[in-house]
């Protein structure tokens, strides 16, 4: 079974500070781990993905996440937030080994940029 | 490019009346098509999910029902809506099996309100 954990549902962080949102998964084998954002009443856009190699993965506009095996997590990371990248996050976790490429989402992270 | 297609955006529905929600894919072959309900702006649940043309695997018992009637068309339907069917739909599609570790790729939802 594939299980994944965001353990905040709100962030807040001031424009031009770094911001951080948490994501654990639990999955028997090597996992695949996914990134989503979601905007108000439009559908999830994917922002990056770690499959294999380098623990620290780049994605779409300046995000980035670090893979970290030995404490299961994948935490998603900016160095510099914008007001723009208020949104709702959501991390997703894949067994290799399931079928038809099933996903389990997180509950999701509402991320607040004040200006 | 590949692209996703969901409609209607908004529906308002009585309780006890049909539904159809229509999913259509362009530019791919063969994809692995997804039903997701969204409650109140959180998480997500996966509804069913088809690795193929007439090929429907439900998640969860409900009073909904999936079809795919053709390799880039997913339907999602009921014969008699329940008020706890209110929500946002939402239809995602991903390469078949082989290129397991690409992301889902989703529409911009139907939000159903049930009165």
């Amino acid at each position: 079974a594939q299980s994944v954990a965001q353990p905040e549902d709100q962030v807040n962080v001031a424009e031009g500070n770094p911001l951080t949102v948490k994501c654990t998964y639990s999955v028997s084998g090597n996992p695949y781990l996914f990134w989503y954002v979601q905007y108000p009443n439009r559908g999830l856009q994917f922002l990056l993905k770690y499959i294999t190699g380098d623990n620290l993965v780049k994605g779409s506009y300046g995000f980035e996440a670090e893979f970290n095996k030995s404490q299961t997590s994948f935490h998603l990371k900016k160095p510099s937030a914008l007001v723009s990248d208020s949104a709702l996050y959501f991390c997703a976790v894949r067994d290799p080994n399931t079928n038809a490429g099933k996903s389990t989402f997180g509950d999701g992270t509402t991320l607040t940029v004040k200006p | 490019s590949q692209t996703i297609h969901q409609w209607p955006a908004t529906l308002v529905q009585p309780v006890g009346s049909p539904l159809s929600l229509e999913c259509t894919v362009e530019g791919t072959s063969n994809p692995n098509l997804y039903w997701y309900r969204q409650a109140a702006g959180r998480g997500l649940q996966l509804l069913f999910y088809s690795v193929g043309i007439g090929q429907i695997s439900s998640e969860v018992p409900q009073n909904l029902s999936a079809s795919r009637p053709q390799d880039r068309q997913f339907i999602l339907s009921s014969k008699k809506l329940l008020l706890s069917d209110s929500g946002f739909y939402l239809c995602a599609w991903s390469p078949a099996p082989g290129a397991g570790n690409q992301p889902q790729h989703f529409g911009d939802g139907t939000r159903l309100s049930i009165l």
